[in-house]
């Protein structure tokens, strides 16, 4: 079964208008930690967000929020007020730390582009 | 802080030709490295992980293998490149251990190395 989904192959935004990217994953362990990635067209991979498992509010980084939902088991990636630099495809990842020997499962990535 | 570096950047072989990309990590010790590769508009998937010298997992048959000489370096091989290689290659450390702290989880990666296989 698919550990981590991302439904949208691709999105599109208004410059400076905010956009969700949607990330549902499957486990039973516990715990486990959920990332957004981000990968430009140079290819680099740009940590931008994490959430545990167990923590009880939602993840903050500058323009970029994780709106977890534990019993949904969704982790989708909001950010604020999008710039022409966030044109990328974002990566939703998961590690569960007691199974699976602890290695981290990526979907298949969100290519956002914004508009001017 | 820790830097991760990969090399080389790009790199154009021709099919049976054997293959080398290194990776090291500086400003960490023990970590964990991996070896991740990227179809083109895809996702990852992950070839090998390592949690210490000399000990390497390989999550998928393929005619790659992978090795850990030293505690921060990782080495990606083939002895005969096949076209379904071309790829975009990423190396990338973690720390080592199980918590759920943000440091220790994260997954930092190299800068990738293009491979095209001809």
């Amino acid at each position: 079964a698919q550990k981590i989904t991302q439904t949208q192959p691709g999105m599109f935004v208004q410059e400076k208008e905010a956009v969700t990217l949607d990330c549902t994953y499957d486990t039973s362990d516990p715990s486990y930690g959920l990332f957004w990635y981000k990968q430009p067209s140079s290819g680099e991979m740009i940590f931008l967000i994490y959430q545990g498992s167990y923590d009880q509010q939602n993840a903050t980084e500058g323009r970029y929020s994780l709106n977890f939902q534990k019993a949904r088991k969704s982790a989708n990636l909001v950010i604020s007020a999008s710039q022409l630099g966030d044109s990328a495809m974002y990566f939703c990842a998961m590690r569960e730390m007691n199974t699976n020997a602890g290695k981290s499962t990526f979907g298949d990535g969100t290519t956002l582009t914004v508009k001017p | 802080s820790q830097t991760i570096h990969q090399w080389p950047a790009t790199l154009v072989q021709p099919v049976g030709s054997p293959l080398s990309l290194e990776c090291t990590v500086e400003g960490t010790s023990n970590p964990n490295l991996y070896w991740y590769r990227q179809a083109a508009g895809r996702g990852l998937q992950l070839l090998f992980y390592s949690v210490g010298i000399g000990q390497i997992s390989s999550e998928v048959p393929q005619n790659l293998s992978a090795s850990r000489p030293q505690d921060r370096q990782f080495i990606l091989s083939s002895k005969k490149l096949l076209l379904s290689d071309s790829g975009f290659y990423l190396c990338a450390w973690r720390a080592g251990g199980s918590t759920l702290e943000t440091r220790q989880n994260t997954i930092y990666f190299g800068e990738g190395s293009w491979l095209t296989v001809v």
